[in-house]
């Protein structure tokens, strides 16, 4: 079966501070892959997708970039937080159908 | 632009009766619609999907309708159990390209009182 994995869970950075966050899934092969954030009591934003490895499509401009250096690993970056990156940040895979699948998630608060 | 609308405020039922949510859109025309159960502090669940040639689809205790003159899709859960409480997001879907990206709801927060 298919398990996505997210860390770390919980990151507390100050302002200015660079950002890697890591998404891998196991149990299959090219899947398409979702970063999105989810502010305080807000909706998902969709961020970054990934349909193979190097291929990176952006959503929304901003200080945030992501990479895919291998089929089952997602990497979303940053140089230099803001205080408005704080959110819930949450990977996605998709395979076959049309449903995706959602890590447990990266609660980011900057300070 | 494409826009969702789910309704903000909670819907606050009582156990065992039907919760019933919307999810209106515009500007653009999904194939597919899908519906997601989030619970606090967790990734959202796929929960159902429906195509635009499809009125009803059922799942146990859910249903889901989507009305594409209307643009509208609704969400219902029969027979409400607490444990049903969450907040459930709709994702209209455009038709088919290689991302298969998703743009969610903003969502709306379903709380079931025993």
């Amino acid at each position: 079966s298919q398990t996505i994995h997210q860390w770390p869970a919980t990151l507390v950075q100050p302002v200015g501070s660079p950002l890697s966050l890591e998404c891998t899934v196991e149990g299959t092969s090219n899947p398409n892959l979702y970063w999105y954030r989810q502010a305080a009591g807000r909706g998902l934003q969709l961020l970054f997708y990934s349909v193979g490895i190097g291929q990176i499509s952006s959503e929304v401009p901003q200080n945030l970039s992501a990479s895919r250096p291998q089929d089952r690993q997602f990497i979303l970056s940053s140089k230099k937080l803001l205080l408005s990156d704080s959110g819930f940040y949450l990977c996605a895979w998709r395979f076959g159908t049309y449903e995706q699948y959602f890590g447990p998630g990266t609660r980011l608060t900057v300070t | 632009s494409q826009k969702i609308e789910q309704n903000s405020e909670a819907l606050n039922i009582q156990e065992g009766k039907t919760a019933t949510l919307t999810c209106n859109y515009t500007n653009y025309s999904p194939a597919y619609l899908q519906w997601y159960r989030q619970d606090p502090g967790r990734g959202p669940v796929f929960l159902l999907l429906i195509r635009e040639n499809e009125k009803e689809k059922r799942k146990e205790r859910l249903k889901v309708t989507f009305d594409t003159t209307l643009k509208q899709s609704l969400f219902h859960i029969t027979a409400s159990q607490p444990a049903d409480s969450a907040t459930y997001l709709c994702a209209p879907q455009a038709r088919m390209d290689s991302s298969y990206k998703l743009i969610f709801g903003s969502g709306t927060r379903l709380l079931v009182r025993p």
